[in-house]
């Protein structure tokens, strides 16, 4: 059963530095990994989407790698601002889950001005 | 705005009571997903279509809970006889699934409904 994992469940770091966020999952059988942004009370919003065949994929300051064979996928997110402060969720489309996708529960983020 | 919408946005009932929310989706998708997510936790998957047809439900998806997308087009998810345990944020998302290129299509998702069983 695939299960996937979000360290650190939440983070504070001063405006303008330069962070990761880690997901790690328990079934390298995935077709994609996808990346979300959700505000508090809203729904979610896509950041980027990796395929399996896909070691990175980048979208402005946001850049997020994937290693399937070690189930590991990372969000560097660079020079942040406080607008950035959001939950960040990751999730996968595995192979045997037919279309749906997997979710960790989240990296809570906070960028102090 | 062309993005996933749902109806309400927010939904205060008695348990007991039966309740249901609508879902319509980017136009031309041809999935259509329902998630429930409670606090502090990532959205759990409750069942999707393919156009008009229902291809999986969750074992979260008790008797209680039935979900239709009549014509391929919006989806509702009414649930009977609510229970406290219920009480969740709903999430509807989207998605265009195209022959021969699994693992490219993006979900979409809509602002969902924040559900209180009293």
């Amino acid at each position: 059963k695939q299960e996937v994992t979000q360290i650190p469940a939440a983070l504070s770091v001063p405006e303008g530095e330069n962070l990761v966020l880690n997901c790690s999952f328990t079934d390298s059988a995935i077709y994609n990994l996808q990346w979300f942004r959700q505000d508090p009370g809203k729904g979610l919003t896509s950041l980027l989407l990796i395929q399996s065949s896909q070691r990175e994929q980048t979208s402005g300051r946001l850049n997020a790698s994937l290693d399937k064979s070690s189930g590991r996928s990372t969000l560097y997110i660079a020079a942040s601002q406080p607008g950035d402060s959001a939950t960040y969720l990751c999730a996968v489309s595995g192979v045997d889950s037919s279309y749906k996708l997997i979710f960790g529960s989240g990296t809570r983020l906070l960028v102090r001005p | 705005d062309t993005g996933v919408s749902q109806d309400p946005r927010h939904k205060i009932t008695k348990r007991g009571q039966n309740v249901t929310f609508r879902c319509d989706p980017i136009s031309e998708h041809n999935r259509l997903y329902w998630y429930r997510q409670t606090l502090g936790q990532g959205p759990e998957f409750l069942t999707y279509f393919q156009n008009e047809a229902q291809l999986e439900k969750s074992r979260l998806l008790s008797d209680r809970f039935s979900a239709e997308r009549p014509k391929g087009s919006f989806s509702t998810l009414e649930i009977q006889r609510t229970e406290q345990g219920d009480s969740a944020m709903y999430l509807c998302a989207s998605s265009l699934s195209r022959t021969g290129q699994r693992g490219t299509d993006t979900q979409y998702f809509g602002p969902g409904t924040r559900l209180t069983v009293l």
